[in-house]
């Protein structure tokens, strides 16, 4: 497609069951990047993978977050024992290469409701 | 740690009046600059970039942004306002590290334009 793609765009998830959230990135994107939005706030950097490879996982907010990207295109982020202040958005951002000058390309977001 | 501010977090304005919200970061190193919006129910998308060059910057629709170094500020700016232009707005800035291109964001200023 010719942007990138989130799905589900809306999931709610009881306290304590597990989700996974995909993201098809524009076709040949390099990088690859996921944050988390809660209500009323910016994005929140979670992890990036250059190709297969995930380079910092600095983000993620506890062991309970699993992000992975086997063949360097799909990704997905896998929350285990949901809480409820995992509810949020879950965004996915592309871009072509890591290089210093280049723009990221966001998917409409995953909303994550856990009750 | 790089960190966004933006002190603007509703703005309620009438068409045709003009624009300027607030941003300023804390990093003293080289930085991208980004402003993004959100149309109501849409994805993110970009407004305007800086990464070198001429300081003033036009985007999108009208939009242009003022990055001043001294201040550390890229205030975005429009001088007559649209009930469409109805969106939240992020300013964002991006550091080159191990871990790729990644963003911070401000916590986004919601925009009402009213008829």
């Amino acid at each position: 497609g010719a942007g990138v793609s989130q799905s589900p765009r809306y999931k709610v998830a009881k306290r304590g069951q597990d989700v996974a959230l995909r993201c098809d990135p524009i076709s040949g994107h390099v990088s690859l990047f996921w944050y988390q939005q809660a209500l009323g706030q910016g994005p929140e950097f979670l992890t990036y993978f250059q190709n297969e490879a995930q380079l910092d996982k600095s983000g993620l907010p506890s062991d309970r977050f699993f992000a992975e990207r086997p063949e360097g295109s799909v990704s997905t982020l896998k929350i285990q024992r949901t809480q409820q202040e995992d509810s949020a958005v879950y965004l996915c951002a592309s871009s072509p290469i890591m290089r210093m000058n280049t723009e990221a390309f966001f998917g409409q977001g995953t909303r994550l409701t856990v009750v | 740690a790089q960190s966004v501010s933006q002190h603007n977090h509703h703005v309620i304005l009438s068409e045709a009046a003009s624009l300027e919200l607030g941003c300023n970061y804390s990093y003293g190193g080289t930085v991208n600059l980004f402003w993004y919006v959100q149309y109501p129910g849409q994805h993110l998308q970009l407004l305007l970039k800086y990464f070198s060059g001429d300081p003033l910057v036009k985007g999108i629709k009208g939009f242009e942004a003022e990055f001043i170094k001294s201040k550390f500020s890229f205030n975005l700016r429009k001088p007559s306002v649209q009930w469409s232009d109805t969106a939240e707005y992020f300013c964002a800035v991006s550091i080159l590290t191990g871990g790729g291109n990644k963003l911070t964001f401000g916590t986004g200023t919601q925009l009402k334009v009213e008829l």
